[in-house]
């Protein structure tokens, strides 16, 4: 089962305007969110996490929305740039013994700014 | 240091064949990761070590599958008789403390073909 669902395979944005990536969730025990960028031939690199007991984290021009009713969160990019081309993984963090955590991945969003 | 570093970075492989991949992880770092990642999809938790220890695994680790973290520095992740199936990108991450606010380090990932 998916519990991690990014449903957008690909999102095309005009340089300088607002991207917005989405991705849903199905199990509340999730205690952490977290967005990675992944460019190609590279491993995937953290870029925000979200904490379940928020609804917003902002970095810059990055910004993570959680609604938690909704099981929904979503990353805003402002302004896009064309660095940020890239595969967007969204994840969902579950603790594992001693304290580590488990990432639980959506299947990415591929980014395409446009100049 | 320079990261996480996977060896080797591409392998193709015969089916039936045995092989072995090299993960050595940011040198404080005391947890240990691998992931596989397979085409269109997210990274697949597998299995977890916290130093030496492997205290997590996960129902997608085969009985084909073993990994190995001696004396809690480098890991080694080897799939015996592999299947087609088997071809994927083999990802190793490290952390050290509260990787859920930060995430992991990922490193660049071994690509397996099995022909």
């Amino acid at each position: 089962d998916q519990q991690v669902k990014q449903n957008s395979p690909s999102l095309s944005v005009q340089e300088g305007r607002i991207s917005i990536l989405n991705c849903d969730y199905t199990n509340s025990m999730f205690d952490y969110f977290l967005w990675y960028k992944k460019y190609p031939a590279e491993g995937p690199t953290f870029l925000i996490s979200i904490s379940s007991i928020k609804d917003k984290n902002e970095d810059g021009r990055f910004t993570v929305f959680l609604n938690k009713s909704a099981k929904h969160l979503s990353l805003h990019i402002v302004p896009s740039q064309p660095g940020d081309s890239a595969v967007y993984f969204c994840a969902a963090s579950s603790r594992l013994i001693q304290g580590a955590q488990k990432l639980v991945f959506g299947q990415g969003t591929r980014l395409t700014i446009n100049p | 240091d320079t990261g996480v570093s996977q060896d080797p970075r591409h392998k193709i492989t015969k089916r039936g064949q045995n092989v072995t991949f090299r993960c050595d992880p940011i040198s404080e770092h005391n947890r240990l990761y691998w992931y596989r990642q397979t085409l269109g999809q997210g990274p697949e938790f597998l299995t977890y070590f916290q130093n030496e220890a492997q205290l997590e695994k996960s129902r997608l680790l085969s009985d084909r599958f073993s990994a190995e973290r001696p004396k809690g520095s480098f890991s080694t992740l080897e799939i015996q008789r592999t299947e087609q199936g088997d071809s994927a990108m083999y990802l190793c991450a490290s952390s050290f403390g509260a990787s859920n606010i930060y995430g992991y380090t990922f490193g660049s990932g071994t690509r397996l073909t099995v022909v």
